[in-house]
């Protein structure tokens, strides 16, 4: 079946340094969704990328979808401690059900 | 607005026992989900609904039943709870789940089967 992964697993920072999340889909996707989740806490939806190539920008936070519809990126630029979470991408399928498959996610710490 | 609210918080059960987790929404969505979420396994459908009076399957099915009478309500049904079933479940809805939506999730139900 669809696989969708994220590297790394982990990762932990220094406060201001970068950090890069990235989801790579066995499959083409029709569109990524990212989300974030604080520590006992329910995903938050951040973005959501359509189109082949697209690159969005929140603030700190850039999203990349590849050309291909198959991977996708979530750069943080000069970390901070309100980052601390884990951050998860979602594939929507091509085979018209538009069933969600999530990644296994990054949790991101950061050090101040 | 309440957003989606689950019930309830916490439960503990016994092997082989029943029970119903409940979701429901405000934001008159016709697309709602449910998943389960396992540590280092990110988050895995169960099943969904793309409005009332239709429902099916996602990833992981087995061992679940849902119905969707109301666009509001979508509920998960445990027939038999088993020590695999603990996990924290998420509900989620969107408004028209064509993959061009926001998912809304609710606070989660976290669920420990003994």
């Amino acid at each position: 079946g669809q696989q969708v992964m994220q590297i790394p697993q982990y990762q932990h920072v220094q406060e201001g340094e970068d950090f890069t999340t990235y989801c790579n889909s066995s499959t083409t996707l029709s569109n990524i969704q990212w989300y974030k989740q604080r520590p006992g806490g329910h995903p938050v939806f951040l973005i959501q990328l359509v189109k082949s190539g697209e690159v969005k920008k929140q603030k700190r936070l850039t999203f990349q979808f590849g050309e291909a519809k198959k991977n996708s990126s979530l750069h943080i630029t000069a970390t901070q401690t309100t980052d601390v979470g884990t951050y998860f991408c979602a594939g929507a399928t091509t085979s018209g059900t538009y069933k969600y498959i999530f990644g296994t996610g990054t949790r991101l710490k950061v050090l101040a | 607005n309440a957003g989606v609210t689950q019930t309830p918080k916490f439960q503990v059960l016994k092997t082989g026992q029943s029970m119903t987790l409940q979701c429901a929404q405000d934001m008159n969505h016709e697309y709602m989900s449910w998943y389960r979420q396992d540590p280092g396994m990110g988050l895995r459908l169960i099943h969904y609904s793309v409005g009332a009076g239709i429902t099916d399957q996602g990833e992981v099915p087995n061992g679940y039943n849902v119905s969707r009478s109301t666009t509001e309500d979508f509920p998960l049904r445990l027939l038999s709870a088993a020590p695999s079933q603990t996990s924290v479940y998420f509900c989620a809805s969107s408004y028209e789940g064509r993959g061009a939506e926001t998912q809304y999730f609710g606070p989660g139900t976290r669920l420990l089967v003994l």
